[in-house]
């Protein structure tokens, strides 16, 4: 199967600060990422669409300005966690898949990002 | 938006014991995928079964679209079988993978 990396998979920063997350697809090109958060003992909820060359469309309730996602080129995508809080402390994971937007093939998943805020 | 929901929420089976886990999901699919979570957090893919019958090694899974559910098997199952289990769908037309509330899995030596 196709292969997603995530990078770091362990951050523990100071309230405030801002902490960037990669998400790599290392050997297909991705036109569409998503971006998911979980809780602990919670399922994945999907926080954005990340568009290659265009806008992330965020779903309802995700704040737009407190995660920022950058889609740079076929192969990467970031999230930003801007001015974290504690609350934004969470398991933060990436997928991607093969093909176009509108292709609903297998979706693939990176590691995971555990961010801790103090 | 589609409702995913998983039944048992929590399973503990003694080692070398079968299961079924189910999924039901509340309107018509084109992508339907099972993931097994380790204990450290990654989504193991296992399925892509947006219809039919797939086998792999102890595990296998069944989709039936026009009844809205997928069930997957463990059979003799290993310790290493343990941690949550999660169905996942794409409603047809869309391209947003929604996943269920998981089976969270526990097999005792």
């Amino acid at each position: 199967g196709a292969v997603v990396s995530q990078h770091p998979s362990w951050v523990i920063c100071k309230s405030g600060t801002s902490v960037k997350i990669e998400c790599r697809s290392l050997d297909f090109q991705a036109t569409t990422m998503f971006w998911y958060r979980q809780f602990p003992k919670q399922s994945l909820m999907l926080m954005a669409t990340s568009n290659e060359g265009s806008k992330a469309t965020y779903e309802q309730g995700v704040e737009k300005d407190k995660f920022l996602i950058n889609h740079a080129s076929l192969t990467l995508s970031t999230l930003t966690v801007t001015s974290a809080h504690p609350e934004d402390s969470s398991f933060y994971i990436c997928s991607a898949r093969e093909g176009g937007r509108a292709f609903a093939g297998e979706l693939f998943f990176g590691e995971g990002s555990r961010l801790t805020v103090l | 938006g589609i409702q995913v929901e998983q039944s048992p929420p929590d399973l503990i089976l003694q080692e070398g014991a079968n299961s079924t886990l189910r999924c039901n999901f509340s309107d018509s699919v084109n992508n339907l995928q099972w993931f097994h979570q380790n204990p450290w957090g990654q989504l193991i893919n296992l399925f892509y079964i947006p219809s039919g019958t797939k086998q792999n090694g102890r595990l296998s899974a069944t989709t039936v679209a026009t009844e809205r559910y997928s069930l997957l098997y463990i059979s003799s199952s290993q310790t290493t079988d343990s941690g949550v289990y999660f169905c996942a769908v794409i409603k047809a037309a869309g391209n947003k993978l929604t996943f269920g509330g998981g089976t969270r899995v526990l097999v005792k030596p």
